[in-house]
């Protein structure tokens, strides 16, 4: 089982800052098949990512994916409130398929 | 527009047999794969299996293997999870979701990340 790790855990950051989040794999992802979602409170999660950096449908593109292999980032270029939400990395390329634990960005 | 409605929310006690659905519309519903996500409260997502409604081909997590049943209606584009017997430690919320798919080598489909979700359907097990 591919176990993913994201990091920081809950950075807490100001609207128009930078956000990174990490995503770790503890094997190399193939094809690189790693998504992005994020999850708001009370809500489903929504897909952001795939591929590791192919926005979905209506994504804005001040969210970016990069990475390959074992090291993954998601970016977001300056926050916007609506953005203060928690992210999930998962991957489909290997069963059973894996998400990260979640990270939560917070409001300063 | 795809779309997945599932149903509401569910108060049992421990024992209890349960099945919760997630209705389907917006494509075809028998050429594309459907999975389920659990989410504990307070907690992560987790992948508990997919199902592929056109043969049933069902693949699940360890986690949940003999634990729960993925199964479909293909008449009514519906997908469904199914506890014989509920635990305190099932209370949670799930979600079914349906996977994007490519065709492998073999022109068979296979699932991809998830690009569509239900609203969830919260599961409270209590005596």
């Amino acid at each position: 089982e591919i176990v993913l790790t994201q990091s920081p855990g809950a950075p807490s950051l100001s609207p128009g800052e930078r956000a990174t989040l990490s995503c770790r794999a503890s094997q190399s992802v193939r094809s690189d098949y790693l998504a992005w979602y994020q999850q708001k409170p009370g809500q489903a999660p929504r897909l952001l990512i795939f591929g590791a950096s192919t926005r979905a449908t209506g994504i804005p593109d001040r969210f970016s994916g990069s990475g390959s292999g074992t090291d993954f980032t998601l970016t977001i270029s300056r926050l916007e409130p609506e953005d203060f939400a928690v992210y999930y990395c998962h991957q489909y390329a290997t069963s059973p398929w894996t998400f990260g634990q979640g990270t939560k960005v917070e409001i300063k | 527009e795809v779309q997945l409605v599932q149903s509401g929310a569910e108060l049992k006690e421990p024992g209890e047999s349960l099945k919760i659905s997630c209705k389907a519309s917006g494509y075809s519903f028998a050429s594309h794969w459907i999975g389920w996500v659990r989410q504990m409260p307070g907690k992560g997502l987790e992948w508990m299996g997919n199902i592929y409604p056109g043969d049933s081909d069902t693949r699940y997590g360890p986690s949940f293997e003999g634990q729960v049943t993925i199964s479909v209606d293909k008449s009514i584009s519906t997908a469904y999870l199914q506890w014989s017997s509920l635990q305190a430690s099932d209370t949670a919320m799930y979600y079914c979701a349906r996977p994007r798919s490519y065709l492998d080598n073999n022109n068979f489909p296979q699932p991809y990340y998830f690009d569509s979700w239900g609203q969830g359907t919260l599961v409270t097990v209590s005596s």
